[in-house]
């Protein structure tokens, strides 16, 4: 079974500090891995990626793939409150049309 | 990328009536989703709505509890059927950016629909 699996489940931190929140997977036809920011209702879409070992980077944050250990990493620097929400990572996969499978979330909490 | 909105933005229901929530994008494409997220839970595919075909439903959803229609390439609805508590979530329309390449696509979401269910 296709599975996704984010850590930690939730983290609290203070403002200005670097954190890094883990995703791994196991699925069959791995086509990219997609992280999301979500505040309220709607995921907001941060990063793509596709291949291993290229860094993306907006801003405070950076993301990396690791598709020899399946693994994703979603780094966030000098923290704010604002970065406080729940950070989806989800995998889509080949031959599944657009469906994409998530893991539980990491739920993040900036305080001030 | 696409503006995606959706409507309504949330609604309280009675147990056993229906609701259809509407699913708008400002440009065409080819590919639109339905997700669901209960409380506290990460977000589920419902099924892929089809221009111009039924839905594609995943595992452990089904047409007569959650009709989708298609009409055109920038609309869609969901309707949840029959109502009850179970039912209460967020669901969120989803895209393919369209400007995507080799078949790498970036996925966006609309705003979401708050459904309570009493």
């Amino acid at each position: 079974e296709d599975k996704v699996v984010q850590s930690p489940l939730s983290l609290v931190v203070h403002e200005g500090d670097t954190v890094t929140l883990n995703c791994s997977y196991e699925v069959t036809n791995f086509r990219s891995l997609l992280w999301y920011k979500q505040e309220k209702k709607a995921p907001t879409f941060l990063f793509m990626l596709t291949s291993s070992g290229i860094e993306k980077k907006s801003g405070r944050l950076s993301s990396i793939l690791d598709k020899k250990e399946l693994f994703s990493i979603l780094n966030i620097t000098a923290t704010q409150t604002g970065d406080s929400a729940i950070y989806l990572c989800a995998v889509a996969l080949y031959n599944q049309g657009g469906k994409l499978i998530f893991g539980q979330g990491t739920e993040l909490s900036v305080k001030p | 990328s696409a503006v995606i909105s959706q409507k309504p933005s949330r609604d309280i229901c009675q147990r056993g009536t229906s609701l259809t929530i509407q699913c708008q994008v400002d440009s065409q494409v080819t590919m639109m989703f339905w997700y669901r997220q209960q409380p506290g839970q990460s977000l589920t595919l419902i099924a892929t709505a089809n221009q111009g075909s039924e839905a594609t439903y995943e595992s452990g959803f089904v047409i007569d509890k959650f009709p989708i229609s298609r009409p055109n390439l920038t609309f869609s609805t969901l309707t949840v059927s029959n109502m009850s508590p179970e039912d209460s979530s967020i669901y969120l329309c989803s895209l393919r950016d369209p400007r995507g390449g080799g078949g790498y696509n970036e996925q966006f979401f609309g705003p979401g629909t708050r459904l309570t269910v009493l």
